[in-house]
């Protein structure tokens, strides 16, 4: 139980385009959801906390325009990288909270290497 | 303050041997304390974990032990072996926001 998948693993993408990633709750409602990013041999970095039904709470430093979150459905949330840049190149890591389970528990995601060219 | 320092940064210990990683907070508030590990390109992978309630939890040869006063917590991995190495995690979950803010990493090595 509590599997989270994200699609697509892997994207690349040219300089100036749109990126949507996908992170599923498959067996598992989740009425919140935290998006991070890892550069390489780096740790996770929180980007923003997407709550089904409401607005996104983005992190200090992290632009909302910039990285578009959608949380649509108790079991979706995308993220979407607008104006891709090759600064934007990274390992995207989704989490999914279980609703209603305990308050500290988060199931990450596969993660999605974003390389942009 | 939000940081969470994690030392060392890498770790080289030969198999059999003890590996031990240790974490400091700043958030009082802070009430939970995952342990991940991460392998290269996959996701982490909670290995244990411990609440502000309890001083130790241990699970066969993982441990981790928590000192609130002193804000600090440590991961013990005993009898090490070659597919314990990989990158491992400290976090801790503010209580306010239900968010993980992890530390820097630490690279463990166990050479056979």
């Amino acid at each position: 139980g509590a599997v989270v998948s994200q699609h697509p693993s892997r994207v690349i993408c040219k300089s100036g385009t749109s990126v949507k990633i996908e992170c599923r709750s498959l067996d598992f409602q989740a009425t919140t959801m935290f998006w991070y990013r890892q550069f390489p041999k780096k740790s996770l970095m929180l980007m923003a906390t997407s709550n089904e039904g409401s607005k996104a709470t983005y992190e200090q430093g992290v632009e909302k325009d910039k990285f578009l979150i959608n949380h649509a459905s108790l079991t979706l949330s995308t993220l979407t990288v607008t104006s891709a840049h090759p600064e934007d190149s990274s390992f995207y890591i989704c989490s999914a909270s279980p609703t209603g389970g305990l308050t500290y528990e988060q199931y990450f995601g596969p993660g999605t290497r974003l390389t942009v060219t | 303050g939000e940081n969470v320092e994690q030392h060392p940064s890498t770790l080289s210990v030969q198999e059999g041997d003890s590996a031990v990683i240790k974490c400091t907070y700043s958030d009082s508030a802070s009430n939970y304390f995952p342990w991940y590990k991460q392998e290269l390109g996959k996701r982490p992978q909670l290995i244990i974990d411990i609440r502000s309630n309890v001083g130790e939890k241990k699970d066969q040869r993982i441990a981790v032990t928590l000192n609130k006063t002193a804000k600090h917590f440590s991961l013990h991995i005993t009898e090490t072996q070659p597919e314990d190495s990989a990158v491992y995690f400290c976090a801790e979950n503010r209580a306010a926001g239900n968010k993980l803010t992890f530390g820097g990493g630490t690279r463990v090595l166990v050479k056979p």
